[in-house]
C-alpha cells in the first residue's frame, strides 16, 4: 500500500492569509484526491488531481479558493486561499491504486485552524 | 457528494462485546470501503468489498454487502479499547472519487 505524508500536520493561521499543504507519496500514482473534513463531519471531496491535466473540482469548490498543483506522479499541493474561520478543517489527500477503482489510501491529514 | 449513511451515529460497548455498524447508500456502486479514523487523524483503510461480493472477513472484521437493499454492515468481534474510533463507509460508483457517509463513533470501554 502507498505511504502518504502531508505537511504541515497542523497550523494556525490568520484570516485573509493563504496556506499551502503538501502531499507526498512513496510511489507513482495516477490519481490523487483532496478532501476536507469540517469539525465533527464526514469527508467531502474538494477535487481530483491528475498529473498533466487541470484539477477537477466538485460542486461548491473553485480553483480560485483551492488552487491545486500536480507537478509529478508523487506530489501534489493544495492551497487554501484568503482563509476565513469557516475554512478550519482537516484537509486530507488520498491516492487511488492502479485504475482508480480500488482501495484509496489517505494521508495523515493537515489540521487547520483559522482565527 | 455524500451518499452513505451510517447508523448508529454513536455506539458504546464494553470490551469483548461485538460492535455492528450499518451503512446505507443510494445509487449503484462498484465497491464499498470501510475506514477507521482515530481522534481526527488520517483514515485507515479497513476493508473493500466489491459489488459482486456478499461477505468478506479480515481478522476480527466481517463486512457484508446487500446490493438489493443498498446496505452494508461492519462487524467488529471481541472489541478492544483500541477499537475506539470513528468508522466511515465510502462508496465508489463508476467514477474514481469516494462518497463518504457521516460515520459511526464507537467507544469501547474496559
Amino acid at each position: 500500500s502507498a505511504v502518504i505524508s502531508q505537511k504541515p500536520s497542523r497550523d494556525i493561521c490568520q484570516r485573509g492569509t493563504s496556506l499551502t499543504i503538501q502531499c507526498q507519496v512513496d510511489s507513482q500514482v495516477t490519481m490523487m484526491f483532496w478532501y476536507r473534513q469540517q469539525p465533527g463531519q464526514s469527508l467531502t471531496l474538494i477535487a481530483t488531481a491528475n498529473q498533466g491535466s487541470e484539477a477537477t473540482y466538485e460542486s461548491g469548490f473553485v480553483i480560485d479558493k483551492f488552487p491545486i498543483s500536480r507537478p509529478n506522479l508523487t506530489f501534489s499541493t493544495l492551497t487554501v486561499s484568503n482563509m476565513s474561520p469557516e475554512d478550519s478543517s482537516i484537509y486530507l489527500c488520498s491516492v487511488a491504486e492502479t485504475g482508480g477503482q480500488e482501495t484509496q489510501y489517505f494521508g495523515p491529514g493537515t489540521r487547520l485552524l483559522v482565527l | 457528494s455524500q451518499q452513505g449513511e451510517e447508523d448508529p451515529q454513536a455506539l458504546s460497548i464494553q470490551e469483548g462485546e461485538n460492535a455492528t455498524m450499518n451503512c446505507s447508500y443510494k445509487t449503484s456502486i462498484n465497491n464499498l470501503q470501510w475506514y477507521r479514523q482515530n481522534s481526527g487523524r488520517g483514515l485507515v483503510h479497513l476493508i473493500l468489498i466489491r459489488s459482486n461480493e456478499r461477505e468478506k472477513h479480515s481478522g476480527r472484521l466481517r463486512v457484508t454487502l446487500d446490493t438489493s437493499k443498498k446496505s452494508s454492515s461492519l462487524l467488529i468481534t471481541a472489541s478492544r479499547a483500541a477499537d475506539t474510533a470513528s468508522y466511515f463507509c465510502a462508496t465508489l460508483d463508476s467514477g474514481y472519487a469516494l462518497n463518504f457517509g457521516k460515520g459511526t463513533s464507537l467507544l469501547v470501554t474496559p
